[in-house]
């Protein structure tokens, strides 16, 4: 079975500019979480989804935004990037009440 | 903002050695996680913790959610060099809405 799948993997960036990252969740898996990890830090908590609904958000500015597709998919989308920005987002889906499974991550560096 | 204690921030051990690390949280948790990271990829599951006082193993590693339902520790057994790695705790809120991770413990291990 497929994993949590991730695009791109890799994606360079200017400061100013605008960034759409995409997730596929396991089949099956109704909830779509997003994590920013900084290097040498545990992954932050950036939004929860779950049945296209947000139900969760952490600590970050209106600048990140994300929405959930009725496959159950998502994207997060990140305006006028700032260097601090620079991070690997990390997306992990769960079904209800049950462990997030991760995928492996977009690395996004803004110059 | 709730906020979880990992310690120690890393071990540099000989191969063979037993390992332990441990979370602590100033909120009470439902759930108790533990990951592994590897460069280049996203955390991936070790154990899952659902009850206080629970004891739980899988292979050479064994975990328990503390009584007071604010700490978990980590044992790793006789350990090989494969093992090395950032390992994070994670505390999952009621719902499974939102999960906080620790900054993580790197483990280093000397063949």
């Amino acid at each position: 079975d497929a994993g949590v799948t991730q695009s791109p993997t890799h994606l360079i960036k200017t400061r100013g500019q605008q960034v759409t990252l995409r997730c596929s969740p396991i089949s099956g898996h109704k909830s779509v979480s997003w994590y920013q990890q900084v290097l040498g830090q545990g992954p932050q908590f950036i939004f929860q989804y779950y049945e296209k609904e947000e139900r969760g958000r952490g600590n970050f500015p209106d600048r990140f935004s994300a929405r959930q597709f009725p496959n159950y998919s998502s994207e997060l989308n990140v305006n006028a990037l700032l260097l601090g920005d620079s991070a690997l987002y990390l997306c992990a889906s769960s079904s209800t009440n049950s462990p997030l499974h991760f995928g492996n991550g977009t690395r996004l560096t803004v110059t | 903002g709730q906020q979880l204690n990992q310690s120690p921030q890393s071990m540099f051990i000989q191969e063979g050695e037993d390992v332990s690390m441990n979370c602590t949280s100033s909120s009470i948790f439902n759930t108790w996680l533990w990951y592994k990271q590897d460069p280049g990829e996203g955390p991936v599951l070790l154990i899952a913790l659902y009850k206080a006082g629970e004891l739980t193993s899988n292979g050479r590693l064994t975990a328990q959610f503390g009584i007071t339902r604010k700490d978990s520790f980590l044992n790793i057994s006789a350990s090989i060099p494969s093992d090395v790695g950032i390992y994070f705790c994670a505390g999952q809120d009621t719902g499974g809405f939102k999960t906080i991770f620790g900054a993580g413990t790197r483990l280093f291990v000397k063949a």
